[in-house]
């Protein structure tokens, strides 16, 4: 079993649509979790970061993290074809000197 | 550009060959990292430099991968006598020893196919 476990989709949308991706994870010693977003053909690049349980919103997006039952989410409202892109949720350990440990990914397509 | 650059964008080699990939960080990040990526997989961690020093590396990097970060600047990735699973996109980042958000900025990686 992988230490972090994310649907891999695809996940197609219409235009405007509330988008949830989400992952859990089992080892209980992750405190920083990430939302990376990875376009075709280029590296990843961060979305939101934060470490502690509950909701972080950054304009169109929202990170949820429950860390009792080891589960993140992150959703999109309002989503746009600009959107479409591989979803990478990552988490690392206290003091691990940014090593992250990735999702799979979600690949999401939000149509027009 | 300041970004991280890599360099071959792709390398096609055939099997048994050696492969060298090269990494130039964001000029004043003090950490280096080298994931490797297979179709449909997230990154995965192989190993990380803190200025010149070697940190960590993953177990499951083989005894032919080696990676040197000389004088804390740029980096290297050799894969000796490579194989057809050594196939994968391998993606180079860095960041500043001060920032504690998990921000890597990640180069648009190195793509490897073994025939």
């Amino acid at each position: 079993q992988k230490e972090v476990e994310q649907d891999p989709g695809p996940l197609s949308v219409p235009e405007g649509a509330i988008v949830s991706l989400n992952c859990t994870y089992s080892n209980s010693a992750f405190q920083y979790f990430m939302w990376y977003r990875q376009y075709s053909r280029k590296g990843p690049e961060l979305l939101m970061y934060t470490y502690s349980s509950g909701n972080k919103e950054d304009g169109r997006f929202t990170a949820q993290v429950d860390k009792s039952s080891k589960y993140i989410s992150l959703f999109i409202r309002d989503s746009q074809p600009s959107d479409s892109a591989t979803y990478l949720c990552a988490m690392s350990f206290r003091n691990a000197g940014n090593m992250l440990t990735f999702g799979g990914g979600t690949r999401l397509m939000v149509k027009p | 550009d300041t970004g991280v650059s890599q360099d071959p964008r792709h390398k096609i080699t055939k099997r048994g060959q050696n492969v060298t990939f090269r990494c130039d960080p964001i000029s004043e990040h003090n950490r280096l990292y080298w994931y490797r990526q297979t179709l449909g997989q997230g990154p995965e961690f192989l190993t990380y430099f803190q200025n010149e020093a070697q940190l960590e590396k993953s177990r499951l990097l083989s005894d032919r991968f080696s990676a040197e970060r000389p004088k804390g600047s740029f980096s290297t990735l050799e894969i000796q006598r490579t194989e057809q699973g050594d196939s994968a996109m391998y993606l180079c980042a860095s960041s500043s020893l001060a920032d504690y958000t998990g921000e890597l900025f990640f180069g648009e990686g190195s793509r490897l196919t073994v025939l």
